[in-house]
């Protein structure tokens, strides 16, 4: 079992839709979590943390769900400028710092 | 964004060349990475240096040499790569400190990447 996982996609979706994407994790001790945002042939940028209680910036949401192992990502509706590759990140202890692979997000109009 | 600068921005190499990528952060983070980001595979840690120490060590081979003279500056020196190697190189800095509970931080931020082909 990978370490991290999330569905690859491709998601296609209108514009206006809600969209979620999920992505499991193997290690229970992992301290911290992240959601990236990363466009094509550029580097990683940090979307949003992951809180414990779950957090929401503007039409972003994350959660967090420790019993199941996993994190998520609610995009309400949905921008052209939210075609991208969402990343989550999980840190377990010290600097470990473990990327899933990544789901491509396409928004058409 | 300055945050995180990385230079070059693009590298051809052959197998038997000598190079180095160089990484310069002005966030005052304490902690700097090395990631690789092939295609089509997740990003893979590879070094972290935490206060100027080595601190993570992902099997990298051995062509593959870091160095932090300081907290602001990261190198990844490369001799005797084979082509598997091409790839983007990503240096990310962090301010370093450990989670407390339920409050994420080691947040980092990436540079703009390396682009490497060798040849």
């Amino acid at each position: 079992r990978k370490e991290v996982e999330q569905d690859p996609g491709p998601f296609n979706v209108p514009e206006g839709a809600t969209v979620a994407f999920n992505c499991t994790y193997s290690n229970s001790a992992s301290q911290s979590f992240f959601w990236y945002r990363q466009d094509c042939r550029k580097e990683p940028k940090l979307l949003m943390s992951v809180y414990s209680s779950g957090n929401e910036d503007g039409r972003f949401t994350a959660q967090l769900n420790r019993a199941s192992q996993y994190i998520s990502l609610l995009i309400r509706d949905s921008k052209l400028s939210d075609s991208a590759t969402y990343l989550c990140v999980v840190i377990s202890g010290g600097f470990k710092t473990i990327f899933g692979a990544g789901t491509r997000l396409f928004v058409k109009a | 964004e300055t945050g995180v600068t990385q230079t070059p921005r693009h590298l051809v190499m052959g197998m038997t060349n000598k190079k180095s990528l160089k990484c310069e952060q002005h966030l005052g983070h304490n902690a700097m990475y090395w990631y690789k980001q092939s295609a089509k595979k997740p990003l893979e840690l590879m070094f972290v240096y935490s206060l100027e120490e080595r601190v993570e060590n992902n099997s990298v081979p051995s062509r593959f040499s870091p160095e932090c003279p300081n907290s602001s500056h990261l190198f990844l020196h490369l001799h005797t790569l084979q082509p598997e190697d091409s790839a983007l190189y990503l240096c990310a800095s962090s301010q370093g400190f450990q989670a407390a509970e339920g409050i994420p931080t080691d947040t980092q931020y990436f540079g703009p990447g390396t682009r490497l082909t060798v040849l």
